[in-house]
C-alpha cells in the first residue's frame, strides 16, 4: 500500500482558498486517491476521490498530475467550519478496501 | 434514513476487563469495518466483516475480535484490556464491491484505567 505524506498543519483565513498537497510516490496503477475530513469527536467523512487529472464536486476540487505521485485538495473560500483534519489516502476504489490513514493535515481557519 | 450508529458513546473500563462495542450500519450497507483512533493519530484499521465473516484484518492482536449478525450489525470485542487500548473506536459501513465511500459512525470513546 502506498504511503502518503502531507503537512502536519496549515493555517488560513476565512474566504481564502486552501490547497493541501499530499505526496504518494509509490502509488500503484490501480490505486485511487481519496480525501476524508474529520471534525473532533466525529468519524471521518468522505470528501472527494480521483484517479487522474481533475475532479470537482460541490465541496472541493482534487488535482492530480500526470505522474500521480502527488495530489492537491483545493477548498475554495474556506469558512470557520472547515477547521478539521484532512486525510489523504491511496488504495483501491472498491469500498470493501481497507482504508489506510496517515496522520492527516490539521487545518485551522481563522476569522 | 439513519446513518451509522454506535453504542455506547463513552465507557470507562479497568485494565484486564473485557468490552463489547456495537455498530449498526447505514441502511442498505452489508459491510462493516472497525478502526481504532488514538488521540492525535489517524484511524487504524482493525478488521472488516462481510457475510458474517472476517474478510480482512489489520495489525491487531487476537484480543480484538468481532462478529457480524444476519442484520449486518456488528460487535467489536476487546479482551484483557490494556491502558493502550484507550481510544476512539470507529465503525464504518459500506456496500461490498460497491462505490468508493465508507460511512463512519460517531465512534465510541473507550477509556481504560
Amino acid at each position: 500500500l502506498a504511503k502518503t505524506t502531507q503537512p502536519i498543519s496549515m493555517d488560513s483565513y476565512e474566504g481564502q482558498e486552501v490547497n493541501i498537497t499530499c505526496s504518494h510516490n509509490n502509488i500503484a496503477t490501480n490505486d485511487y486517491i481519496t480525501w476524508y475530513q474529520q471534525f473532533p469527536s466525529q468519524g471521518p467523512r468522505f470528501i472527494i476521490q480521483g484517479y487522474k487529472t481533475k475532479v470537482t464536486n460541490e465541496v472541493a476540487s482534487l488535482f492530480i498530475p500526470a505522474d500521480r505521485k502527488s495530489s492537491t485538495l483545493s477548498l475554495p473560500r474556506v469558512s470557520l467550519s472547515d477547521t478539521a483534519v484532512y486525510y489523504c489516502l491511496v488504495g483501491g476504489m472498491d469500498s470493501s478496501y481497507k482504508l489506510i490513514f496517515g496522520s492527516g493535515t490539521r487545518l485551522l481557519v481563522r476569522p | 434514513d439513519a446513518g451509522v450508529t454506535q453504542s455506547p458513546t463513552h465507557l470507562i473500563k479497568t485494565r484486564g476487563q473485557q468490552v463489547t462495542l456495537r455498530c449498526s450500519p447505514k441502511s442498505g450497507h452489508d459491510t462493516v469495518s472497525w478502526y481504532q483512533q488514538a488521540l492525535g493519530q489517524g484511524p487504524q484499521f482493525i478488521f472488516q466483516y462481510y457475510e458474517e465473516e472476517e474478510r480482512q484484518r489489520g495489525n491487531f492482536p487476537d484480543r480484538f475480535s468481532g462478529h457480524q449478525f444476519p442484520n449486518y450489525s456488528s460487535e467489536l470485542n476487546v479482551n484483557a484490556l490494556l491502558l493502550g487500548d484507550s481510544a476512539l473506536y470507529l465503525c464504518a459501513s459500506s456496500s461490498f464491491g460497491g462505490n468508493h465511500e465508507q460511512y463512519f459512525g460517531p465512534g465510541t470513546r473507550l477509556t481504560v484505567t
